[in-house]
């Protein structure tokens, strides 16, 4: 059975420091990864896909890694802003059985300090 | 603009009070999905449909129906209520199940059962 973890569950940094969000996956046979953002009581805003044959993804502040024999991802904020208070959830796109079904982790809660 | 609509967004309701949380994508995307957050237990799939008239459960379907009659709708069906199902719901949708299919989420639904 997949299990996804995050670590850590929270995380509080001051404002223009790096953040760095990490992912981890027990079953390797996935179709991708994604990351997402959600503000308090909110929906989810995608950030980044990853595709498994993919190592990593760029966007802006925004840079994803994926090391797909390990069961690893990364999400980098550089520069990180108030503005990037909120938690970060990543999904990985299951690839045998549950067609489909994203199997999420707990997410990491982010407070960025002014 | 591209985007997963669900309605309504806050619904306080009774126990047994039959109810329908719509959602509606204007992607012309194959696979949606409903998810339920819950704190402590992260998001859990309730269900999905990859197509017109294909749906199937997911790993909490105990209490829900849904039904997949046009592309673009997936309506979540509640028949009778009951406290334990006051949660988060959101719906998603994706344009397959690939490794290149980014999912994108509505703006979720928080549902109170009294």
């Amino acid at each position: 059975k997949q299990e996804v973890t995050q670590i850590p569950a929270a995380l509080s940094v001051p404002e223009g420091e790096n953040l760095v969000l990490n992912c981890s996956f027990t079953d390797s046979a996935i179709y991708n990864l994604q990351w997402f953002r959600q503000d308090p009581g909110k929906g989810l805003t995608s950030l980044l896909l990853i595709q498994s044959s993919q190592r990593e993804q760029t966007s802006g502040r925004l840079n994803a890694s994926l090391d797909k024999s390990s069961g690893r991802s990364t999400l980098y904020i550089a520069a990180s802003q108030p503005g990037d208070s909120a938690t970060y959830l990543c999904a990985v796109r299951m690839a045998t059985d549950s067609w489909g079904k994203l199997q999420f982790g707990a997410g990491t809660q982010v407070v960025v300090t002014p | 603009e591209a985007q997963v609509t669900q309605n309504p967004r806050y619904l306080i309701t009774v126990t047994g009070k039959k109810l329908t949380v719509t959602c509606s994508q204007n992607m012309n995307h194959e696979y949606m999905s409903w998810y339920r957050q819950d704190p402590g237990l992260g998001l859990r799939q309730i269900y999905y449909s990859m197509n017109v008239e294909v749906t199937d459960k997911g790993d909490v379907p105990e209490g829900y129906k849904v039904s997949r009659k046009e592309k673009r709708n997936f309506p979540l069906i509640l028949e009778s209520p009951s406290p334990n199902q006051t949660s988060l719901y959101f719906c998603a949708s994706s344009f397959g199940i690939g490794k290149n299919t980014e999912a994108f989420f509505g703006q979720g639904t928080r549902l109170t059962v009294v």
